[in-house]
């Protein structure tokens, strides 16, 4: 079951201009994690963010999670051409039987034109 | 050069056909998942395994299965009770889920077709 929805669906912005995308979840999570995918590859893990962490950094990403409104928001800061891809969100929670997995939303369409 | 390796790249299946999708991992990663990805969606769970000669159904298995004889290899045959199978296809492994730590190392992916 899909927890994690992305918000906006898609984003097109100028090279240089910072890119805010949102992700919303449902139920208690361990941590939560951002993914990259380029256009028909595999998905790439950018940063993990922990239910006890308010705010995190990597390089040009920001990631703040408030486990009070089950939400989490990506920045990318100057973005360039490169940045284009699809971002995931993914809630790391227990699914039951003993199990834990993660769940990804439908993600975000990121588009930097030059 | 370590990773995860899917074959093949693009795979076309006929009516009434069983195929099967390679996976390998060279991480030593004890859990390996499959996934699938329609256009514009999210990715959806179909198998996971936490350790060899051990799988679990995900949230869409049916006409799938799946095998982990070796630690390295999880392997996924679409059968044809499977109706809708073109979609794009991920594997994936990690470490141990529930360990405070579960970033997920994605292969290339396999497009599936129908002829």
């Amino acid at each position: 079951s899909q927890q994690g929805e992305e918000d906006p669906q898609a984003l097109s912005i100028q090279e240089g201009e910072n890119a805010t995308m949102n992700c919303s979840y449902k139920t208690s999570i361990n941590n939560l994690q951002w993914y990259r995918q380029n256009s028909g590859r595999g998905l790439v893990h950018l940063i993990l963010i922990r239910s006890n962490e308010r705010e995190k950094h990597s390089g040009r990403l920001r990631v703040t999670l408030d486990t009070s409104k089950k939400s989490s928001s990506l920045l990318i800061t100057a973005s360039r051409a490169a940045d284009t891809a699809s971002y995931f969100c993914a809630t790391d929670g227990y699914s039951g039987a003993g199990s834990y997995q993660l769940t990804f939303g439908k993600g975000t369409k990121l588009s930097v034109i030059p | 050069d370590g990773g995860i390796t899917q074959s093949p790249k693009y795979l076309f299946r006929k009516e009434g056909q069983n195929v099967t999708l390679s996976c390998e991992q060279n991480l030593n990663h004890d859990a390996m998942y499959w996934y699938r990805q329609d256009p514009g969606q999210g990715l959806r769970l179909i198998y996971y395994s936490q350790i060899v000669n051990d799988f679990q159904k995900g949230d869409i298995a049916e006409g799938y299965s799946v095998s982990r004889e070796k630690k390295e290899s999880f392997p996924l045959t679409v059968t044809s009770a499977q109706k809708n199978p073109t979609a794009f296809y991920l594997c994936a492994s990690s470490t141990p889920p529930g360990l405070a730590k579960n970033i997920q190392y994605f292969g290339a992916g396999t497009r599936l077709s129908v002829l």
